[in-house]
Order: structure tokens, then C-alpha cells, then sequence
């Protein structure tokens, strides 16, 4: 049972640069999730999806964009990467947004130079 | 605004008792929620209370108190791999968990 499944485990970046971070999950969940994780801070959420086909602003919003067409992706793009997106990425997923239990993949690091 | 509050940093002994506070200010409450994470890995799940009290799982526990704003988490019987960080987390009034920034527990020999 592969859960979450998150692509790359790390990459580094130019600023300025395209990039796409991919979810995929075999739960299927209608819930899906994008937070990002800096030190000393908690678990900040950048977009979420309620259910396939709809997509939710987050905390923290700019830069990030997600798309959601089916159940099981929800890939993340940084459409201009910069210096401060230099950050842990973590896809999570739960049955439902009412659902408090979340199942996070392995973690995305990325750096922005 | 929202916020959750807990410990930087504890340090305990193997085989002892810790005890990690949380507490918050959010708007409204649907549950609170103790993660684990170990370095360099992904949070995972360890419970959930939504009702005052207590609840037990093997050796951990955690408790909550909704009139104070206030949780904990216990663990007993102290364990190496017990290191990491436990994240507490508040499900508010839209659904959305609002994140604390984690509790450091190092447990030395």
C-alpha cells in the first residue's frame, strides 16, 4: 500500500524557474492538502481540495497554484520560484475535511537559490 | 487571530514520564489532534480528543480541556525512539487545523 506518494524528494532551484511538485494517493480520499514547513513554524497551509474537480486557498496562497482533475493527484506548481519558497512541502490526505486524521507523504524539500 | 501554543523544547530521561502542554485560541473547536514526527520524516497521527478527558493509548495519552483552551500529551515508559517532535493541532470552526509549531522531546539514556 503506497498512501501518498510525492515527487521529487528534493530539487534545487533557480529563482525565477517553473516548478511542479506531484501528489498522488491510493487511499481515495476526497480531501487533499498542501502545507509547507519552516523552522518554527507550524504546518502552514498553502491550498486544499475538498473534493475532486474543487480547490481552496490556504493561509499562504501567493505563488502556489493546484489543480485537482481526478481523485487521486493534486500537483502544486510555483509559477516564478523564489528565494522565500525555499521550504519542506507536504502532501496530506483525509476521507473527508471534516476529518482531523491526516496521512502526509514524505515530504518535498526544496531550495531556492 | 488563531493561535496554538507548546514548548520549544522538553528533555527527558528513558523509561520516565513527559508531559507536553498545548494550548490555543481558536475560532470555534472541532477536535484536537497530537502528531508525531520524527526528523527529516513525514507528521503521523496519534490522537484525537474532542470531548474532555482523558484519552488512553497504550503508552501514550492525551487529555483535553475545552473550557481552559488546554491539552496534553503523556507518555509513559519512555523510549529512544520516542525523540522527536509532537505537533498539536485545533480543527476550527471552518474545518481547517490550525498547526502549533511543534514540542522538541529529547530523551537521553
Amino acid at each position: 500500500i503506497a498512501g501518498i506518494t510525492q515527487a521529487p524528494t528534493s530539487q534545487i532551484l533557480a529563482a525565477g524557474r517553473r516548478m511542479t511538485l506531484r501528489c498522488t494517493q491510493d487511499m481515495r480520499h476526497n480531501a487533499m492538502y498542501w502545507y509547507r514547513q519552516d523552522l518554527g513554524l507550524g504546518l502552514r497551509l498553502i491550498h486544499y481540495s475538498n473534493t475532486a474537480g474543487t480547490t481552496g486557498k490556504g493561509e499562504v496562497p501567493d505563488g502556489y497554484s493546484v489543480s485537482r482533475a481526478n481523485t487521486d493527484d493534486f500537483p502544486l506548481t510555483l509559477a516564478s520560484a523564489v528565494p522565500s519558497q525555499t521550504s519542506v512541502y507536504f502532501c496530506a490526505s483525509s476521507p473527508d475535511r471534516n476529518t482531523g486524521e491526516l496521512f502526509f507523504g514524505e515530504g518535498s524539500r526544496l531550495t531556492v537559490l | 487571530g488563531q493561535n496554538i501554543d507548546q514548548p520549544t523544547e522538553m528533555t527527558a530521561t528513558e523509561g520516565a514520564i513527559v508531559q507536553i502542554n498545548c494550548t490555543y485560541q481558536t475560532s470555534g473547536f472541532n477536535g484536537l489532534f497530537w502528531y508525531q514526527q520524527h526528523a527529516g520524516e513525514a507528521p503521523t497521527f496519534l490522537s484525537y480528543n474532542v470531548l474532555d478527558g482523558l484519552e488512553e493509548k497504550g503508552r501514550f495519552s492525551s487529555f483535553l480541556s475545552r473550557s481552559k483552551g488546554y491539552s496534553y500529551l503523556l507518555l509513559k515508559e519512555l523510549q529512544m525512539k520516542d525523540s522527536a517532535s509532537y505537533l498539536c493541532a485545533v480543527m476550527d470552526s471552518n474545518y481547517q487545523l490550525i498547526w502549533g509549531a511543534g514540542t522538541k522531546l529529547i530523551i537521553k539514556p
